[in-house]
């Protein structure tokens, strides 16, 4: 069974560009969440999709958005570039079903490391 | 803002040590706590999922409690190994669709 799929791995940009950050996630799992990895600050929630739905956002600014596909593939957009933007950021899918979308685990991709300068 | 702490932020032990470390969250609007393992290079590996006051888990070597009632999850390693090297994640299940994850322990063993 192929696993997560992020793409692109890397990518480079310069401030005040917009990127989008694509996500496969293991069929079957609708279930797709994003969180972006900084040092020092560990895995930060971006946001979590379910069935095209998005369930719930963490504290990022409006310029950081997604959306989910009817096959349940995602994709996170980041518009207006800033320095600060630069990170591993990481998709993860699971089970979750619509009740409670904790007693399946996530199943992370390799992630995409973006650079802005 | 839900703080999920995790101590210590690092390890070092020699191989055959075993070793624990602590994951604490808060004790109200539990649903689950997740374990992950992090090798460099690597993603996330689930370990554990656990969802009732009192679970124990066992993989192998590693096992882990939970605490629902004080907030806490111990993730114990016997007879560590070089290559259980790697940053231990722990992360909170609450009432919003979203796991809040702690900074993680990084545990290196020396062979």
């Amino acid at each position: 069974k192929a696993g997560v799929t992020q793409t692109p791995r890397y990518l480079i940009k310069t401030r005040g560009q917009q990127v989008t950050l694509s996500c496969s996630p293991i069929s079957g799992h609708r279930s797709v969440s994003w969180y972006q990895q900084t040092p020092g600050q560990g895995l930060q929630f971006l946001f979590e999709y379910f069935s095209e739905t998005q369930r719930n956002k963490g504290n990022f600014p409006g310029r950081f958005s997604g959306r989910q596909f009817s096959n349940s593939r995602s994709e996170m957009n980041v518009s207006t570039l800033e320095l600060g933007d630069s990170a591993l950021y990481l998709c993860a899918s699971s089970l979750a079903g619509t009740g409670s979308s904790y007693n399946s685990p996530l199943h992370f991709g390799n992630g995409t490391r973006l650079t802005v300068t | 803002i839900l703080n999920v702490e995790q101590s210590p932020q690092s390890l070092h032990v020699q191989e055959g040590d075993s070793t624990n470390f602590t994951c604490s969250f808060p004790s109200s609007n539990f649903y689950a706590l997740h374990w992950y393992r992090w090798e460099t290079a690597k993603s996330p590996e689930a370990l554990f999922v656990m969802t009732l006051n009192g679970d124990e888990k066992k993989k192998g070597r590693i096992s882990a409690t939970l605490n629902t009632k004080e907030g806490y999850s111990y993730l114990y390693i016997k007879g560590s190994q070089p290559e259980d090297s790697a940053t231990y994640l722990c992360a909170f299940g609450g009432s919003n669709y979203k796991l809040t994850f702690g900074k993680g322990t990084l545990l290196t063993v020396n062979p």
